[in-house]
């Protein structure tokens, strides 16, 4: 079983809609959880941390479940620019010292 | 402020050759991650650098070397290339806090 799961999509949706991704981890005693946006052929970027709290960036929603060990992510408004692939990441240790543990990404299609 | 740079950018090498690709961290980070990307995957953690020694390492084999140097910048080194070592490496910073930024990648392609 891979250590993070994700649907790889692709998903496909018009511009406007809602989209939710979700993802799995296995390690329990993972620290801290990003969701990071990738382009084609470019590096991974940071989208944002996710908080047991949830936490809100604009038209994106953050969701961590430890107890289910599932994280989510909601992108409202979806637009163009949107189109990319979605990796939910898992850090196991604290601060610094842990390693980023990747999905498969989850692809994203916004079409006009 | 520059923020993670590694080069090449591209690299084309012959099976059993070795390559050596470089990476500097974004100012004020102290902390290096290597990753590999294979093709529709997502990246897999190589190993971590701070204070100039290996903190910790993923499941990859002693082919696989790295360096880091007092200024933080680091060297991934890959001896006796196979085919699969085909990907993206992918160099990341990290301050103090979880989160890791990374550099645009050098491409290597095993041939």
């Amino acid at each position: 079983r891979k250590e993070v799961e994700q649907d790889p999509g692709p998903f496909n949706v018009p511009e406007g809609a809602t989209v939710a991704f979700n993802c799995t981890y296995s390690n329990s005693a993972s620290q801290s959880f990003f969701w990071y946006r990738q382009d084609c052929r470019k590096e991974p970027k940071l989208l944002m941390s996710v908080y047991s709290s949830g936490n809100e960036d604009g038209r994106f929603t953050a969701q961590l479940n430890r107890a289910s060990q599932y994280i989510s992510l909601l992108i409202r408004d979806s637009k163009l620019s949107d189109s990319a692939t979605y990796l939910c990441v898992v850090n196991t240790g604290s601060g610094n010292t842990g390693k980023l543990i990747f999905g498969q990404g989850t692809t994203l299609q916004v079409k006009p | 402020d520059a923020g993670v740079t590694q080069s090449p950018t591209h690299l084309i090498k012959t099976r059993g050759q070795q390559v050596t690709l470089r990476c500097s961290p974004k100012s004020g980070h102290d902390t290096v991650s290597w990753y590999q990307q294979a093709l529709g995957q997502g990246p897999q953690f190589i190993f971590q650098y701070y204070e100039e020694e290996e903190r910790q390492r993923g499941n990859f084999p002693d082919r696989f070397s790295g360096h880091q140097f007092p200024n933080y910048s680091s060297e991934l080194n890959v001896n006796a290339l196979l085919l699969g070592d085909s990907a993206l490496y992918l160099c990341a910073s990290s301050p103090t806090s979880a989160s890791q930024f990374f550099g645009p990648g050098t491409r290597l392609t095993v041939l």
